[in-house]
């Protein structure tokens, strides 16, 4: 089975702070995404990697970064963290030409 | 651009009742059509998906059927338990967007004993 996890469940920060979200995956996948999930708004995609050292905008990318040094792990940023980026943010890693994507447990964010 | 409408929750039932979750797209290419469902605690998982007009897709008692002329997709379970209480996503891939997922707003179910 697909596994794909993440490096914490529960995190709290203060506004200000440079958080870092971590996710690994062990099936060998190229794609790796990071969404974030707000009731009523579904999953909105902040950004996505085809590939090790590539990245690409989703579609609310303002105030995140991403990296991807390894094929397996694509960490989240949030340089400055705001009130507004509390939420429950989900890592997914899809096989490249497959539709599927596996997601990972979530890691909920409070920004105090 | 591509968007995805799903009815808003949340959907209370008792055990063993019919559930049905609307689900209609706009899409500029020709989607795959996607339900993930996410546990209590958990991350989303898929639950079937239909790749063309009319195909039917089918998973633990669940249904949908990709409907193009009503650009819809709508979930049906004919008998719920209480362990299919959870957040039901509708979602679509488009090829024309290079493959990236869009989502509905989710539609969370509780279903009563």
């Amino acid at each position: 089975d697909v596994k794909v996890t993440q490096s914490s469940r529960y995190l709290v920060k203060r506004t200000g702070e440079k958080v870092f979200l971590e996710c690994v995956q062990d099936m060998d996948h190229e794609n790796m995404f990071w969404y974030r999930q707000d009731p009523g708004l579904g999953l909105r995609l902040i950004y996505f990697s085809y590939d090790v050292k590539m990245k690409e905008k989703g579609d609310i990318p303002e105030g995140y970064s991403v990296s991807r040094e390894k094929k397996e792990r694509f960490s989240l940023i949030l340089e400055s963290a705001s009130t507004n980026q509390t939420s429950m943010y989900l890592c997914a890693s899809r096989a490249r030409g497959w539709d599927e994507q596996f997601f990972g447990p979530g890691t909920r964010l409070t920004v105090l | 651009g591509n968007s995805v409408t799903q009815m808003e929750g949340p959907v209370t039932l008792s055990e063993e009742a019919f559930l049905t979750i609307n689900c209609t797209y706009t899409a500029t290419g020709y989607p795959s059509l996607f339900w993930y469902v996410q546990y209590p605690g958990e991350g989303l998982q898929l639950l079937l998906k239909a790749t063309k007009a009319d195909d039917k897709g089918s998973n633990k008692g669940f249904e949908a059927t990709y409907r193009k002329e009503t650009t819809s997709f709508h979930l049906e379970k004919g008998s719920v338990q209480v362990s299919d209480s959870a957040v039901y996503f509708c979602a679509l891939s488009d090829t024309a967007a290079g493959n990236k997922l869009t989502f509905g707003g989710g539609t969370r179910v509780l279903v009563k004993p």
